[in-house]
């Protein structure tokens, strides 16, 4: 059973770059196809997707926050990582790893997620 | 962008009670839709997927339906684990979006 877990920084300077990654057990990001997406909850608000990439690499974002993200795939550590620069207060969230399956149930839908990690931006 | 809209914010029934949800979708998003439950301080977990199956390992209690732009997820049978928000998520249209959820609580 696939089990994601993300880590990384948990305060990041305003301006800065945010950077975070999902570590996948239980199978491997090149395995699929998948994609793999990060979602993000500010506190005591809604959920918000941020972007995805493929099992071969092909990634696409939302376009709110297009001009800022990177997600990016290391095949060799079955590893998937998030990069959002230029942050600010508004940022701050639970940033969250989850799994899409294509061509089986439930196809296009997240399951797993990861257990999300806290990222306050602040001074 | 597809605004889900849910209702009630809050609802509060008590053991054994049956529970309606309901989602609504700014315009036409065939069965494109999900139900998400994310119990305290948990990550969200996928129970219903295409507007009406259930994923796997989710109890029988729970059933998804709708069509169109009005959703409704049921519990039949209210447990005190069912405590959580619920969320509704679209895939029809890019970016995909979420309802800002229904808090359940149980009396």
């Amino acid at each position: 059973q696939v089990q994601l877990q993300e880590s990384g920084p948990g305060l990041v300077k305003p301006s800065q770059t945010l950077s975070l990654t999902c570590s996948v057990s239980g199978g491997s990001v090149s395995d699929g196809p998948y994609y793999w997406s990060w979602i993000r909850q500010p506190a005591g608000r809604g959920l918000e997707w941020i972007g995805r990439i493929s099992s071969s690499g092909s990634a696409n974002y939302h376009p709110s926050l297009k001009s800022r993200v990177t997600v990016s795939l290391d095949t060799s550590k079955s590893q998937f990582s998030l990069n959002l620069n230029s942050v600010t207060a508004a940022d701050t969230a639970v940033y969250y790893c989850a799994r899409e399956i294509i061509g089986g149930p439930p196809e296009y839908w997240w399951d797993p997620w990861g257990q999300g990690t806290l990222v306050t931006v602040s001074s | 962008e597809i605004v889900l809209t849910q209702s009630p914010a809050t609802l509060s029934l008590s053991p054994g009670e049956r529970a309606t949800l309901s989602c609504r979708a700014s315009q036409s998003i065939s069965s494109d839709l999900a139900w998400y439950q994310q119990r305290p301080g948990q990550a969200p977990r996928l129970l219903i997927y295409d507007a009406s199956n259930r994923a796997t390992g989710i109890p029988a209690r729970f059933s998804g339906s709708g069509s169109g732009t009005d959703f409704t997820l049921t519990i039949s049978s209210l447990e005190s684990e069912d405590v959580a928000v619920y969320y509704c998520q679209q895939r029809s249209l890019w970016p995909r979006t979420f309802g800002q959820g229904t808090k359940l609580e149980i009396k």
